[in-house]
């Protein structure tokens, strides 16, 4: 199946600082790119999709200028993580699709951000 | 209520013994995910669906659109089965969202 990859796969950083997390599609074209979050136990919850050359649409309650979405070319996505704080820490997953709804969505690793 | 709810949310079983995981859901959808969640995090999409049935090895997965219900079963369970299996939809109407159930932990025992 396709493969989508992230990086880090775990990151620590202090209160304050910021950190942008990498999604990439290895062996297909992502027209679409989705973020999630999730807490522990819980769901995971979409963050915000971000279409190629597009600005990307945030999920209601998601601050757009704290987490920076960046969906520059068609293999690669980042998120940003601006000024973060220990309530952000959390898993962050992406997932991308080649075409339209009909196409799957693959999914990344996750990255486990804790900030202190 | 949420759109997505599974059943059980926490399911242990023997090694070999047959598992059924259900997902009810309340909104009109497109089509039907079910993914699989290893301890480490990582998400593998085990089947998307929208009528019917599809097989995968020990897995089979059933949709009724028409009950709005989808059930995920493995046969001859493996301890190596042992994830949280979550349900998601895709919403009707031409949204691209998945929208999660919360999840059904499986341990399998040897």
């Amino acid at each position: 199946g396709a493969v989508v990859s992230q990086h880090p796969s775990r990151v620590i950083c202090k209160s304050g600082t910021s950190v942008k997390i990498e999604c990439r599609s290895l062996d297909f074209q992502a027209t679409t790119m989705f973020w999630y979050r999730q807490f522990p136990k819980q769901s995971l919850m979409l963050m915000a999709t971000s279409n190629e050359g597009s600005k990307a649409t945030y999920e209601q309650g998601v601050e757009k200028d704290k987490f920076l979405i960046n969906h520059a070319s068609l293999t690669l996505s980042t998120l940003t993580v601006t000024s973060a704080h220990p309530e952000d820490s959390s898993f962050y997953i992406c997932s991308a699709r080649g075409g339209g709804w009909r196409d799957e969505q693959y999914f990344g690793p996750g990255t486990r951000l804790t900030v202190t | 209520k949420n759109e997505v709810e599974q059943s059980p949310q926490n399911l242990t079983a023997q090694e070999g013994e047959f598992i059924t995981i259900n997902c009810s859901y309340s909104v009109g959808i497109s089509a039907l995910h079910w993914l699989q969640q290893h301890p480490g995090g990582g998400i593998v999409s085990l089947f998307m669906l929208s009528s019917g049935k599809k097989k995968h090895g020990r897995l089979i997965a059933t949709i009724n659109i028409q009950e709005k219900h989808s059930s995920l079963h493995i046969t001859a369970s493996h301890p190596r089965d042992s994830a949280v299996y979550i349900c998601a939809v895709i919403l009707q109407g031409g949204s691209e969202k998945l929208v999660f159930g919360k999840g059904t932990k499986l341990t399998v025992n040897p």
